[in-house]
């Protein structure tokens, strides 16, 4: 298993702002992915982070509105610029394991007002 | 187009009774097959999973069924608890190349189960 840790875990932010949210993992891990839980909803990947290099962006997102760093095997960021009121969601870091399972910090809920 | 098809959307299960919660998926390259249990204000939880070599994989009172021939697999949750009252997601993953990690969800169950 790993254990991620994401900050922050809640913030209210204004329309037009940006906000970056941190994943720490407890280990070295090859592949981390971003994903978003609208309310009520499924979860969606946003992005594959690869370390050194640029993220891989699935269809629908783009690296303009959710900026990705991954500047080693333990960490990454996500930004979600120019925020709107659609972005309110659940942003979640996760990673797959050497195991073979993808496992998933606790998120990091994002209300825009 | 949804990869991953789950029903029902919400299950209510008397405590000590089945729940049984369904998915069905069309890509074949499909093979690696996870729930996840979701409670409010937490993200998923890895609850158990199954690669397509087995039909069945048993964990406690948690049980993936597996039919490849039907491309669907099953959640049955025996001797159901109030504890259990959760939001279940499953999901699928070809487990390889440049599709590994990245998971195709079902639109989750949201699953009571009244004392």
């Amino acid at each position: 298993s790993a254990v991620i840790s994401q900050k922050p875990s809640r913030d209210i932010c204004q329309r037009g702002t940006s906000l970056t949210i941190q994943c720490q993992v407890d280990s070295q891990v090859t592949m981390m992915f971003w994903y978003r839980q609208q309310p009520g909803q499924s979860l969606t990947l946003i992005a594959t982070a690869n370390q050194g290099s640029e993220a891989t962006y699935e269809s629908g997102f783009v690296i303009d509105k959710f900026p990705i760093s991954r500047p080693n095997l333990t960490f990454s960021t996500l930004t979600v610029s120019n925020m709107s009121p659609e972005d309110s969601s659940i942003y979640l870091c996760s990673v797959w394991t050497s195991g073979g399972e993808l496992f998933f910090g606790e998120g990091s809920r994002l209300t825009v007002l | 187009q949804q990869q991953v098809k789950q029903s029902p959307q919400s299950l209510i299960v008397q405590k000590g009774g089945i729940s049984i919660i369904n998915c069905a998926y069309e890509n074949t390259a499909f093979d690696y097959f996870p729930w996840y249990q979701q409670f409010p204000g937490k993200g998923p939880a890895l609850l158990i999973a199954i690669r397509p070599d087995v039909s069945e994989k048993k964990e406690g009172r948690f049980t993936i069924s597996f039919n490849k021939s039907a491309k669907q697999f099953s959640l049955h949750i025996m001797d159901s608890q109030p504890g259990d009252s959760a939001t279940y997601f499953c999901a699928a993953t070809a487990d390889r190349g440049s599709t590994l990690g990245r998971l195709y969800f079902g639109r989750g169950t949201q699953l009571t189960v009244w004392p």
